[in-house]
């Protein structure tokens, strides 16, 4: 069972926005503005899609966005596309050094 | 650009110890926490521990504490990360993260992924 909840899936159809969401506590996503999220396709290493809770990194399409508020953190994805298709977790820091994931997302491209 | 390399995969039986490694280039091996993150089959990400590679200091999430250990070569900009008493139940694919010294906790690259099997 992971420590941050997430929902088990997420669809929408080319063009459409979706929001994944993401709770802990505030021993984690509430303490702390250190949350990311990460894209894994089948068979593929997770890839880093937003840091500190709403940053970009470096060549991530300005279509996905983050936001916290409390205990729960969310992820938007604007402008579906075929490709976005995949699992995606968030992840807190939780204190002591120690991080937490949640326990993923599917989301289906319609 | 980053690399980090990971060892092959493992077959190991119930009880036994598994030592994976994750080679390093192209960056300044000391500037950047590594992580271990483990992904059973048809599951989720599970953070495993931290290490520090410039003094070595470690942290494991609980439910490891007490069979898992990491450990950092910095001549060969190598982490190593030691699990013991496995069981089935550890069979997963075992993967190597790096994240900023600055404690952003970003996990900016990730290394191909080692599976270990554990099976009698």
């Amino acid at each position: 069972q992971s420590a941050l909840t997430q929902p088990a899936s997420v669809s929408g159809s080319p063009g459409q926005s979706i929001t994944i969401s993401c709770t802990g506590t505030s021993s984690d996503v509430g303490n702390y503005n250190l949350v990311s999220w990460y894209q894994q396709h089948p068979g593929k290493a997770p890839k880093l899609i937003i840091s500190e809770v709403s940053k970009r990194p470096s060549g991530v399409s300005n279509r996905f966005s983050g936001s916290k508020s409390g205990n729960t953190a969310s992820l938007k994805i604007s402008g579906l596309q075929a490709e976005d298709e995949g699992d995606y977790y968030c992840c807190s820091y939780a204190g002591s050094s120690t991080f937490e994931f949640g326990g993923g997302t599917k989301l289906t491209v319609l | 650009q980053v690399q980090l390399v990971q060892s092959g995969a493992e077959v190991k039986k119930p009880g036994a110890s598994v030592k994976l490694s994750c080679k390093a280039s192209e960056y300044t091996f000391t500037n950047y926490y590594m992580h271990w993150v483990r992904q059973a089959p048809g599951q989720g990400l599970a953070w495993l521990g931290i290490i520090n590679p410039s003094g070595g200091g470690t942290a494991y999430a609980q439910k490891f504490r007490g069979r898992l250990t990491m450990t950092r070569d910095t001549s060969t900009s190598t982490v190593y990360m030691e699990m013991s008493s496995l069981r089935s139940d550890d069979t997963a694919v075992y993967y190597c993260s790096r994240s900023p010294l600055s404690g952003t906790g970003d996990f900016d690259s990730w290394g191909q992924g080692t599976l270990v099997t554990v099976s009698s």
